[in-house]
């Protein structure tokens, strides 16, 4: 089945340490995102890739670094520089369509700080 | 800067009320807005509604968006427990692949 693949779903990071979530979508989608969410919040944009070694910074990219040699992966590196990372992280993807875009949703990662 | 603000944040109701969820945008160049409801953990897509396509409906769901007034509402009619999510609301601008959430509105239903 089609779909977006993220993992690790739960992960402890060491203060100090750099962590990557993976995500890999097998949808043929061009563009990729990657959210992060605090609790009882919204959806904020950390970065997106509309193409294969292309990518853009989102609202709150310090802190976190993305690659996109393929266009079915964009993996997410949670840097030491990222003051608070603990979060939960959502990867999706977009196939562009005529009348507008869809998003399809990763089931997400929770990261926490020990 | 691209901005969506959603309200209320938060809603407790009853079983069977009626709530009207509120989503405003800035964006340059328009192309969609979406409804999201999110439980527990990816959320699910609920609706999508563009220029050629301004009102939606799904059983007892439905959405109207005002480009006039650049907002949306999400109705919900005789509410129910698992009604009970988070609903999030984002906005797609021309030019870019860019999508922009709001903060969502926390709906609680109460039996």
């Amino acid at each position: 089945d089609g779909g977006i693949t993220q993992s690790p779903k739960y992960l402890f990071r060491k203060e100090g340490q750099n962590v990557t979530l993976s995500c890999e979508q097998n949808l043929n989608h061009d563009a990729m995102y990657w959210y992060r969410q605090d609790p009882g919040q919204g959806l904020r944009l950390i970065y997106y890739s509309q193409i294969v070694n292309d990518f853009q910074k989102g609202d709150i990219a310090e802190g976190y670094s993305v690659s996109r040699e393929k266009k079915e992966s964009f993996p997410l590196t949670v840097t030491s520089a990222q003051k608070n990372p603990t979060a939960f992280y959502l990867c999706a993807s977009t196939v562009s369509e005529r009348s507008g875009n869809t998003i399809y949703f990763g089931e997400g990662s929770w990261l926490t700080v020990v | 800067e691209d901005k969506v603000v959603q309200s209320p944040l938060s809603l407790v109701v009853h079983e069977g009320d009626t709530v009207t969820l509120n989503c405003s945008y800035e964006v340059t160049n328009f192309r969609s807005l979406l409804w999201y409801k999110q439980e527990k953990k990816a959320p699910t897509f609920l609706f999508m509604l563009t220029s050629s396509g301004i009102e939606k409906k799904s059983g007892r769901l439905s959405s109207i968006l005002d480009k006039k007034e650049l907002s949306s509402i999400l109705n919900i009619t005789a509410t129910q427990t698992g009604d009970s999510a988070i609903y999030l609301c984002a906005v797609k601008s021309g030019g870019s692949e860019k999508l922009v959430f709001g903060k969502g509105t926390k709906l609680t239903v109460n039996p």
